[in-house]
């Protein structure tokens, strides 16, 4: 199965400030068929962006995605109050779909 | 409005069995892959099956398979994960989400549940 590893653990800034996360896979993901979700505590998972850089319905274009292969990142160009969150990537060109351990972005 | 509602968690014993449901409304339900993710306390996510529209086809990860069965009433708007023998690792809050996906994919998760929590004690 292909592993997904995210980094940083945790990334602590401020809001307005510009969040970048990195998901690295073992292998090539099929198609680029990687996904972002958002996590706020007590909450369900929120798709962000799916096909590594479409994003879903109702997402601020503050929020991007990019890469391919095994390389992709989901950017935040001015982070919100609203944003401070854990971020999980996920890939699905690959059974079992499987994601990575999450990144949390807290306030600094 | 789409709405997921899951049902069904509570607490268990080792070897024991559950059954979740979940609800969906405001969905063409029959027309889409259903499937279950669970994330343990504390920790990530992690899918645990899939049941195409029809009902046809259905997927598990090898860490439940043979253990847990996945099917759908599409008359109801509902899908059940039947979990048998259940270990302490099964511990978790179990969500029910859409999957979408192409034909060349698997899937990605779009409208998620609230989850229902699943304890499995010793």
């Amino acid at each position: 199965e292909i592993v997904l590893t995210q980094s940083p653990g945790t990334l602590s800034l401020s809001p307005g400030e510009r969040a970048t996360l990195s998901c690295r896979a073992s292998q090539s993901v099929i198609g680029n068929y990687l996904a972002w979700y958002q996590q706020k505590p007590g909450q369900a998972p929120r798709l962000l962006i799916y096909d590594a850089s479409s994003r879903t319905t109702g997402v601020p274009d503050r929020f991007s995605g990019s890469g391919s292969g095994t390389d992709f990142s989901l950017t935040i160009t001015r982070l919100e109050p609203e944003d401070f969150a854990v971020y999980y990537c996920q890939q699905y060109g690959s059974s079992p779909e499987t994601f990575g351990q999450g990144t949390k972005v807290e306030i600094k | 409005e789409a709405q997921v509602l899951e049902s069904g968690g509570g607490l268990v014993y080792t070897g024991g069995s559950l059954r979740l449901s979940c609800t969906v409304s405001g969905l063409a339900f029959d027309t889409y892959t259903m499937s279950w993710v669970r994330q343990a306390p504390g920790k990530g996510l992690e899918w645990v099956s899939s049941i195409r529209g029809s009902g046809s086809g259905t997927y598990y990860p090898d860490s439940v398979k043979g253990r847990f069965t996945s099917s759908r009433d599409n008359s109801k708007n509902i899908v059940y994960l039947r979990m048998d023998s259940l270990r302490v690792e099964d511990t978790a809050i179990y969500y029910c989400a859409r999957g979408r996906g192409y034909r060349n994919s698997w899937y990605y998760f779009d409208y998620w549940g609230q989850g229902t929590p699943v304890t499995v004690s010793s």
